[in-house]
């Protein structure tokens, strides 16, 4: 069974900050691995999705990576911002032809200006 | 298309009513998701449609839930004989599947349950 855990479960860094956010996985076997972001009482917005075959992904200030060997995979926020505050989620799809994402618990990012 | 429509985007209930969700996917996706989300935990998959069919249901979607989707387009959630136990946050997703599409997921902004 896959399980998704995300590292830390909070964090919280002064403006401008580069930081990190982990995820590990326990079976390697994805298809792909989506990161997502939270706003309290909202929906998901996806940020960046890695298929398999892929090592990184980046959009504007965020890169995510991918290492599929040893299940895991970071999200880096680039001279972060007060804006970048909400809940970020990882999620993974299996090989084999389910659709069901499985997500980690998320970590809660806090920005202080 | 301005993205996935969720309705109602707040419901209370009194334990032991029936209610039902609606979701609007983005018109082109043929692929339509339903997930629940309790406080402090990640989203767990309940259901999956492609085009009109359920091709995929969790366990967690005991006998008094039922989802829907008449025609490929919306799709509706039902549950029966609501407990307190279903209060969460439904979430309903969508996304394409055709050749060089990313395979990426649009969530709508969910709807709310508390059961009293």
């Amino acid at each position: 069974k896959q399980e998704v855990t995300q590292i830390p479960a909070a964090l919280s860094v002064p403006e401008g900050e580069n930081l990190v956010l982990n995820c590990s996985f326990t079976d390697s076997a994805i298809y792909n691995l989506q990161w997502f972001r939270q706003d309290p009482g909202k929906g998901l917005t996806s940020l960046l999705l890695i298929q398999s075959s892929q090592r990184e992904q980046t959009s504007g200030r965020l890169n995510a990576s991918l290492d599929k060997s040893s299940g895991r995979s970071t999200l880096y926020i680039a001279a972060s911002q007060p804006g970048d505050s909400a809940t970020y989620l990882c999620a993974v799809k299996a090989q084999g032809g389910s659709e069901k994402l499985v997500f980690g618990k998320g970590t809660k990012l806090t920005v202080n200006p | 298309d301005t993205g996935v429509s969720q309705n109602p985007r707040h419901k209370i209930t009194k334990r032991g009513q029936n209610v039902t969700f609606r979701c609007d996917p983005i018109s082109e996706h043929n692929r339509l998701y339903w997930y629940r989300q309790t406080l402090g935990q990640g989203p767990e998959f309940l259901t999956y449609f492609q085009n009109e069919a359920q091709l995929e249901k969790s366990r967690l979607l005991s006998d008094r839930f039922s989802a829907e989707r008449p025609k490929g387009s919306f799709s509706t959630l039902e549950i029966q004989r609501t407990e307190q136990g279903d209060s969460a946050m439904y979430l309903c997703a969508s996304s394409v599947n055709r050749q060089g599409a990313r395979g990426g997921y649009t969530f709508g902004s969910g709807t709310r349950l508390t059961v009293v």
